[in-house]
């Protein structure tokens, strides 16, 4: 893989239902890998910077995991409410890229009451 | 903490105009400013990364007489689109770096450029 890629691109989900995506990106010369909430007209707000193969972290009810071998994260929401409605962007960071976060498209996530 | 905020949140131009937008840390200090690009549904392209006193750098295929960098202190870095037109429209987004760890990005809102 040589481009950050997140699937789906979109996804609606019912209120109290869980849900999750993924994000894959290059495993060669991995660094550290970013995940940011944005809800519409506000800034991109930073979730997680994970950085160990296997690591889990947790922020309420969001959690992630990441894969740095194989290249792909994970974020779940647990019992998702309407205000988890946002575009969840995932970033990789590598060795050589000197600070420059590669960006994926991002998943839209709808929660419906 | 770490709060960056960026001005105008739109703006309106005509064709051949130029346009400034601000891009401010406002309770740190950025030694790094980034800027992006995103047309839709597609991922936040870098266009030129900048640090304080120095001249910006730009991501291969980003015009630099056209996209004029500067970033004259820790807290403010602008984004100058000179001579803009209907192509430039686009939204162009900041982000602010204090720190040479994990390299995390504080994000500003935002600007959405229209060129008639």
């Amino acid at each position: 893989i040589l481009n950050v890629e997140q699937s789906p691109q979109s996804l609606h989900v019912q209120e109290g239902d869980s849900t999750n995506f993924t994000c894959s990106f290059p495993s060669s010369n991995f660094y550290a890998l970013h995940w940011y909430r944005w809800e519409t007209a506000k800034s991109p707000e930073a979730l997680f910077v994970m950085t160990l193969n296997g690591d889990e972290k947790k922020k309420g009810r969001i959690s992630a995991t990441l894969n740095t071998k194989e290249g792909y994260s994970y974020l779940y929401i647990k019992g998702s409410q309407p205000e988890d409605s946002a575009t969840y962007l995932c970033a990789s960071l590598t060795t050589d890229s000197w600070g420059k976060l590669q960006f994926g498209a991002g998943t839209q996530v709808v929660v419906t009451p | 903490g770490a709060v960056v905020s960026q001005h105008p949140s739109w703006v309106i131009c005509k064709s051949g105009t130029s346009v400034k937008i601000e891009c401010r840390s406002l309770d740190f200090q950025a030694t790094t400013m980034f800027w992006y690009r995103q047309f839709p549904k597609q991922s936040l392209m870098l266009m030129a990364t900048s640090n304080e006193g120095s001249k910006a750098t730009y991501e291969q295929g980003v015009e630099k007489d056209k996209f004029l960098i500067n970033h004259a202190s820790l807290t403010l870095s602008t984004l100058t689109v000179t001579s803009a037109h209907p192509e430039d429209s686009s939204f162009y987004i900041c982000s602010a770096s204090g720190d040479r760890g994990l390299y995390e990005q504080y994000f500003g809102p935002g600007t959405r450029l229209t060129v008639t």
